[in-house]
Parts: C-alpha cells; structure tokens; sequence
C-alpha cells in the first residue's frame, strides 16, 4: 500500500515568489493536515482538510492557504516567501477525523528561500 | 504553557538498557495519544498509538498513558543505536489538529 506522496522532495526559491507543494494521501484516506517544522518552533500546524472543506486552519499569515480535490490529494500554497518561511513542511494523512484515527506522513517538503 | 512538554534531550542511555522517555499534556479532554520517531533530515514515523490509561505494547516499544496525571511515557527495551533519533509525543486536540511537543533526542551509545 503506498504511504502518503509529497512532491517536490526540495525547493529553493526567492524571496517575493510564491510556491505550491502537493499531497497525495494513502488511499483511502480522506483526512489530510499540513504542518511546518523549524527547527525553533518544532511542528506547527497549518491547516487540516476533509471531505474538501478545510476544518481548522492554524495561526499562521493569510500568505498560507490550501484546498484537497475530491480525490483527497491536498495542495498548499505559499504567496510572496519571506526568508522565514524555509522549513520542512509536512503532510500528514489520515483515514478520518476525529478521536482515535492514526495520522501518517509523508516525506516532506523541504522549501528554503533566499 | 505549552500545550505538550518534553524534555529536549539528549537522553543518553548504553546499547541494551530501557529508554524512558516522557510527556505532559495541558488539555484534559484529550483521548487519543501517539509517539513519533523521527530521525535527522526525515519526516516522523508513527511507532505508537494510546487512547486508554494503562500501558500498551508493542515490539521493543511500551507506551504507558495516566490520563488523571495528563501524563504518557515510551519505553524502548533493548535500546539499539538505530534507535537514535528524536521521539515526538502528539495527542489529538479534538478540533480537526495534532498538537505535538517539540521531541526529546535520544541517544543510544554503542
């Protein structure tokens, strides 16, 4: 069974760019979240999505947005980069929402801006 | 507060001893817990799951959940060097997000 599939493994852009990362969770699954990890601030979250409809969104600058398709792959979108925004950015994958349900990752994004 | 406290680390402990590794939770409500392992450079591996008090095993692996404490712990028995890397404690917020502590580093001396 595949595992959750983020593209692309490493991006490198400038300052003022905007960047689009993309999800694809385990089959089946219709939950996906996304995460930023730095190494200051550890794993911070994003938003979550499912069924389509972003469920909560986390405290992060309206330059951070997402949607899920209905296949439940998920993209992010990141507008006008500012160098702080270099991190690992995670995908996080899971069957359903709610108590109980196991979340999965994926390898992550690795952006860095310059 | 933090919502998840973990000690940073290192934790060092000899190859073949127990590792303990520890977490507190702010949120009483929270149900569903997990540890994570994460090694430099790579995203967290889920290693195990706990939603009810008591210990759950696994392998190697033991977790051990006191939700009247807001307290969950991982034991790693027969601790290998392979079993360095940083350990994740999350629990689920009951509004749709993980909220995860920030890892303790573990290291495991040959």
């Amino acid at each position: 069974k595949a595992g959750v599939t983020q593209t692309p493994r490493y991006l490198i852009k400038t300052r003022g760019q905007q960047v689009t990362l993309s999800c694809s969770p385990i089959s089946g699954h219709r939950s996906v979240s996304w995460y930023q990890q730095t190494p200051g601030q550890g794993l911070q979250f994003l938003f979550e999505y499912f069924s389509e409809t972003q469920r909560n969104k986390g405290n992060f600058p309206g330059r951070f947005s997402g949607r899920q398709f209905s296949n439940s792959r998920s993209e992010m979108n990141v507008s006008t980069l500012e160098l702080g925004d270099s991190a690992l950015y995670l995908c996080a994958s899971s069957l359903r929402q709610g108590m109980n349900t196991e979340a999965f990752f994926g390898q992550g994004t690795r952006l860095t801006v310059v | 507060q933090k919502e998840v406290e973990q000690n940073s680390g290192p934790l060092s402990v000899p190859e073949g001893a127990i590792a303990s590794l520890n977490c507190t939770y702010s949120d009483r409500g929270s149900q569903s817990f997990f540890w994570y392992r994460q090694y430099s450079g790579k995203s967290p591996e889920l290693i195990m799951s706990i939603y009810s008090n008591g210990d759950k095993e696994d392998g190697r692996f033991t977790a051990q959940l006191n939700k009247a404490s807001q307290y969950v712990s991982l034991l790693i028995r027969d601790s290998q060097p392979s079993d360095s890397a940083t350990y994740l404690c999350a629990f689920y917020s009951g509004t749709y997000k993980y909220i995860f502590g920030t890892g303790t580093r573990l290291k495991v001396l040959a």
